[in-house]
């Protein structure tokens, strides 16, 4: 079955680093690709997407490309901030479906 | 924006006592909502799709006995765990579609079920 493998956590990291969160798939069809944010004591929140091969999703500096020949969509940002403190969950839905298959979630902690 | 919320966030019970979990769309009519549970360090699993008026639908491999998933209405939907057992002790969430905003996902902030 269709499966998301995310890099393991926790992760910490200086204010204004560089972050990747690789994220790597597996699925037999064409699946939309997503990531999505838990900050403390909320809910998970889209952070982006991407819904076909080459696409990039962008949003608040954080920035995924949909690669379908590495079947990755690694999470970025060029200089991170302590409020991007969270746990950050990739995820893919098959085409058509809006069932959603998650990574195990990576923990970023960004110190000051 | 949409807002989805669970209730409670913590709840400690026996073993052997049911437990139940609400998932609320508040400002939006749901017609199908998710619940998934997460494990420690483990991805969140998909559990059962919840149908407003009809019956949920189970993934495979999870007790539709065990887990009782009731949708009454268009803003609710509510999680049962019966005879709960430290095994289910987990992280449960919720989730819901808002089809006016393109069929955006919502989630709710999740409950963590201790069973002692």
């Amino acid at each position: 079955g269709d499966s998301v493998t995310q890099m393991e956590g926790p992760v910490t990291l200086s204010e204004e680093a560089f972050l990747t969160i690789n994220c790597t798939y597996t699925a037999t069809g064409y699946p939309s690709l997503f990531w999505y944010v838990q900050y403390p004591g909320e809910g998970l929140q889209l952070l982006l997407k991407a819904t076909k091969a080459d696409d990039k999703g962008s949003n608040k500096g954080f920035e995924a490309t949909y690669r379908k020949e590495t079947t990755s969509f690694h999470l970025e940002k060029g200089s991170v901030q302590v409020s991007d403190s969270a746990v950050y969950f990739c995820a893919l839905s098959d085409e058509g479906a809006q069932k959603l298959v998650f990574g195990q979630g990576t923990r970023l902690t960004i110190n000051p | 924006g949409a807002v989805v919320s669970q209730h409670p966030s913590w709840v400690i019970c026996k073993s052997g006592t049911s437990v139940k979990i609400e998932c609320r769309s508040l400002d939006f009519q749901a017609t199908t909502m998710f619940w998934y549970r997460q494990f420690p360090k483990q991805s969140l699993m998909l559990m059962a799709t919840s149908n407003e008026g009809s019956k949920a639908t189970y993934e495979q491999g999870v007790e539709k006995d065990k887990f009782l998933i009731n949708h009454a209405s268009l803003t609710l939907s509510t999680l049962t765990v019966t005879s709960a057992h430290p095994e289910d002790s987990s992280f449960y969430i919720c989730s819901a579609i808002y089809r006016r905003s393109g069929n955006t996902i919502y989630f709710g902030e999740g409950s963590w079920l201790t069973v002692v």
